[in-house]
């Protein structure tokens, strides 16, 4: 699975959008792109996932450079319950390997009021 | 649709005691994960379920084990707890289709006194 390079903490102010970058120079064609998140003490979830497009859901937009290498994820209008560690997961599809969606560091994101 | 749901939601046991922790997957999700999260640490795989087998398990001691049920919900068994235990202990579940996103639970929290 490619690596990833995230900004280990990250600010930004209560109802501002949140840009939070993501470096996978690695990636290969057929390689996902996954965003997860985990607030303190609680299960990571799941945001969003991209392949070659930009993707938008309830929750966020991921938007994916032309070239691969690069993504961001942007909460449009951050809360404060928006604070939490955001995970940036690069890795094929193996039908049946799931668990080894592997967790780095992630990115710290603090909402301030 | 509900979540992926664990209980308890805490769990105090002894040295040497058996803990019993219960995962239900996300309605048609057919793979069940277990990972362990100990303080200021990263996920560590524990146990992959699916179709009620053991499909593979993480660099864990035997006295970690666990089982699937038919309706797919799992069971995670830690006999013999030692102080090292005390832990995060999350579920999640998946689809086997791509791209295979988990889905987690908010966990149970074990401590080993």
């Amino acid at each position: 699975d490619a690596k990833t390079t995230q900004p280990p903490s990250m600010d930004c102010a209560e109802g501002r959008a949140a840009n939070l970058p993501c470096n996978h120079s690695t990636i290969s064609g057929n390689e996902y792109v996954y965003w997860y998140r985990q607030i303190h003490s609680q299960g990571p979830q799941y945001i969003i996932h991209g392949l070659k497009n930009n993707e938008t859901n309830e929750m966020a937009s991921l938007i994916i450079t032309e070239d691969r290498k690069s993504s961001t994820l942007i909460l449009p209008h951050a809360t404060l319950r928006d604070t939490a560690v955001y995970y940036c997961i690069v890795r094929v599809y193996s039908g049946g390997s799931n668990y080894k969606l592997t967790f780095g560091k992630g990115t710290l994101l603090t909402v301030n009021p | 649709e509900a979540g992926v749901t664990q209980s308890p939601t805490h769990l105090i046991k002894t040295r040497g005691q058996q803990a019993t922790l219960r995962c239900s997957p996300i309605s048609g999700h057919t793979s069940v994960y277990w990972y362990q999260q100990a303080l200021g640490l990263g996920l560590q795989f524990l146990l992959w379920y699916d179709e009620g087998e053991e499909r593979n398990r993480g660099n864990f001691p035997p006295r970690f084990s666990g089982r699937q049920f038919p309706n797919y919900s799992s069971e995670l068994n830690v006999n013999a707890l030692e102080l090292e235990d005390s832990a995060l202990y999350l579920c999640a579940s998946s689809w086997e289709l791509p791209p295979g996103e988990l889905f987690f639970g908010e966990g149970s929290r074990l401590t080993v006194l």
